[in-house]
């Protein structure tokens, strides 16, 4: 059974803050990061799919990097706006064919 | 269609009775996805499906749970005999070409067992 680990769980900033989001995975046998945000009762949205050492996505606001040698991805916020607050789900697929999914990361934001 | 169609949105059932969940995948999408949300956010993954062949199935509780891709037909979940601890959201997605590619997730059904 894979680990994939996010921090923090919840996290609560204000209107125009920027933030950030940690999600650590097993490095060996990796293939690919997978980010969605989700809002309770609606269905995950992809944001981003990430599969080179290095690599860093971007859009709009928001952006993600991937470190595959030590099994970690940053998803960045710029300028948090009240509709950004949902859940941001990082999954990691490694050697299988399925995706393992970590706990999230529960953003709100105060206007 | 252009999105992941999951019925039905809700279902109750006693324990014991059985449990039949369907997901129409987007047209084109060759790869099928389902997931059971149980606890806050923790998404398990159950079985995979390419085309109408089962491309994974490690996460599927093998005694009572099966699931069907079959050709001009939704995909199907079927739980047997559900128990308590059944209830839970469970969650389709659809994707172009495999895990390499972002999955499009349907709006879930949500199962709950008495």
């Amino acid at each position: 059974i894979l680990n994939v680990e996010q921090s923090p769980q919840s996290l609560h900033v204000q209107e125009g803050d920027s933030t950030n989001f940690t999600c650590s995975f097993p490095s060996s046998n990796f293939y690919a990061l997978h980010w969605y945000r989700w809002e309770t009762a609606k269905s995950p949205e992809a944001l981003f799919v990430m599969t080179l050492n290095g690599d860093e996505k971007k859009k709009g606001r928001i952006s993600a990097t991937l470190n595959t040698k030590e099994g970690y991805s940053y998803l960045y916020i710029k300028g948090s706006q009240p509709e950004d607050s949902a859940t941001y789900l990082c999954a990691s697929h490694n050697a299988g064919n399925m995706l393992t999914f970590g706990g999230g990361t529960r953003l709100m934001v105060k206007p | 269609g252009e999105e992941v169609a999951q019925t039905p949105k809700h279902l109750v059932r006693g324990e014991g009775q059985k449990a039949k969940l369907y997901c129409a995948p987007i047209k084109g999408h060759s790869y099928v996805f389902w997931y059971q949300q149980v606890l806050k956010n923790e998404f398990k993954f159950l079985i995979s499906f390419q085309n109408e062949n089962v491309f994974d199935e490690t996460g599927m509780p093998k005694e009572r749970f099966s699931a069907k891709c079959l050709p001009n037909s939704p995909c199907s979940l079927e739980i047997q005999a559900t128990k308590l601890e059944d209830s839970a959201v469970y969650f389709c997605a659809s994707s172009p070409r495999g895990l390499g590619n972002e999955q499009f997730f349907g709006p879930g059904t949500r199962l709950t067992v008495l």
